[in-house]
């Protein structure tokens, strides 16, 4: 079993829609949670970190983790055109370990 | 956030040739940088970790003697592909952390490398 587990998509939706990307991980000792956004042949791009179960919002981006299930989402509103990437979810055990990474969610938001 | 350059963007090169590629940490200093190696349709497998200033420690797997990382000043790391083959083609991207942010990296852009 992989310690993070991500759907790989292809995920496409109309635009103005509400996203949902998810992850689950197996490693309880996961603390630090991120969402990443890669545009094709360029690096990730961080866009949402949090660290206790719970939502945090950053403009039309919710990211939610809860800790008791192993499940963390980005949530998107109004989803755009440019929003059309690929979404990598990211968690660390803290203390200066590794990030192990989701294998990324593909997006497409259709005009 | 943090700005992180990678160079070049783009390589093509022989196969037996040597590639080098630079990572850099333009507004920051980088206590830590990570190489990336990503495989179309996989997600970014870490090769290297390295700390400015001392030896790179290597994820199993990965040939240290093939793949030559220095770290020598805290805003830029390098990785040089020696003997490259056509099976070392891939995006190879950097990350750095800065002594401050230890949990957040800072990728760079990435580097496509192509082996004939």
């Amino acid at each position: 079993q992989k310690e993070v587990e991500q759907d790989p998509g292809p995920l496409s939706v109309p635009e103005g829609a509400i996203v949902s990307l998810n992850c689950t991980y197996s490693n309880s000792a996961f603390q630090y949670f991120m969402w990443y956004r890669q545009y094709s042949r360029k690096g990730p791009e961080l866009l949402m970190y949090t660290y206790s179960s719970g939502n945090k919002e950053d403009g039309r981006f919710t990211a939610q983790v809860d800790k008791s299930s192993k499940y963390i989402s980005l949530f998107i509103r109004d989803s755009q055109p440019s929003d059309s990437a690929t979404y990598l979810c990211a968690m660390i055990q803290g203390g200066y370990q590794k990030v192990t990474f989701g294998i990324g969610t593909k997006l497409q938001v259709i005009p | 956030g943090a700005v992180v350059s990678q160079h070049p963007s783009r390589v093509i090169c022989k196969s037996g040739t040597s590639v080098k590629i630079e990572c850099r940490s333009l507004d920051f200093q980088a206590t830590t940088m990570f190489w990336y190696r990503q495989f179309p349709k996989q997600s970014l497998m870490l090769m290297a970790t390295s700390n400015e200033g001392s030896k790179a420690t290597y994820e199993q797997g990965v040939e240290k003697d093939k793949f030559l990382i220095n770290h020598a000043s805290l805003t830029l790391s390098t990785l040089t592909v020696t003997s490259a083959h056509p099976e070392d083609s891939s995006f190879y991207i950097c990350s750095a952390r800065g002594a401050a942010a230890y949990n957040e990296q800072f990728f760079g852009p990435g580097t496509r490398l192509t082996v004939l």
